[in-house]
């Protein structure tokens, strides 16, 4: 069983709609990040938290840590939210950052 | 600043061919990691250094050696390539255990 586990695996969503993506984990974590990784590979940090609740822009993450659970919310979804969003948790033995295997959004015009 | 920056962005190699990879940093991060990105699969850590004249193993490390003379470089090393070596490789940076900065990829082929 992987220790990170996201879904969907594929989105398609119309413009302007509420998107969901959601991230569970079995370990025990210090904090969570989500990274977004655009159609040319390159990788940027969206949120690291570790409890409650960050919002950047259109961009909301939650973080429920005794159901060991996160949500990545994206408010009136447009064609350049169109990238792969990852979820890491920074946990086990070494404490580094364990990563999932990402979900593919396409946001269509 | 131009961030974490990561030559070269392709290679082709050989089987039993070396080569190295350069991550240069120029944000001051004491923490850099080698990262490799397989199809279907999350991120995977190869190596890394929590500061200049450290490294240590990560989940993936046979086949791979690192050094971090200087604290804004961090070399990959292949000593001898394999095709299950065949793979996008990242280099990122972080301030102590905090967000990370990713560089922009090398894509290898182990032929």
């Amino acid at each position: 069983k992987n220790e990170v586990e996201q879904s969907p695996q594929n989105l398609t969503a119309q413009e302007g709609e509420f998107i969901t993506i959601n991230c569970s984990y079995s370990v025990g974590i210090s904090a969570l990040h989500w990274l977004q990784q655009h159609p040319g590979g390159g990788i940027v940090s969206l949120f690291m938290l570790s409890s409650g609740k960050k919002k950047h822009g259109r961009l909301i993450a939650t973080i429920n840590i005794q159901e060991k659970h996160s949500s990545l919310h994206i408010t009136a979804s447009h064609p350049r939210d169109s990238a792969v969003y990852i979820c890491a948790v920074r946990g086990g033995s070494q404490g580094n950052l364990i990563f999932g295997k990402g979900t593919k959004l396409s946001v269509k015009p | 600043n131009a961030g974490v920056t990561q030559t070269p962005k392709f290679r082709v190699l050989k089987t039993g061919q070396s080569m190295t990879l350069l991550c240069a940093q120029d944000m001051n991060h004491e923490y850099m990691y080698w990262y490799r990105q397989d199809p279907g699969m999350g991120l995977r850590l190869i190596h890394y250094s929590v500061g200049e004249g450290t490294t240590a193993k990560g989940e993936v490390p046979d086949g791979y050696n690192v050094s971090r003379l200087k604290k804004q470089n961090f070399l990959l090393g292949l000593e001898s390539a394999a095709p299950s070596q065949t793979s996008v490789y990242f280099c990122a940076s972080s301030p102590l255990e905090d967000e990370q900065y990713f560089g922009p990829g090398t894509r290898l082929t182990v032929t």
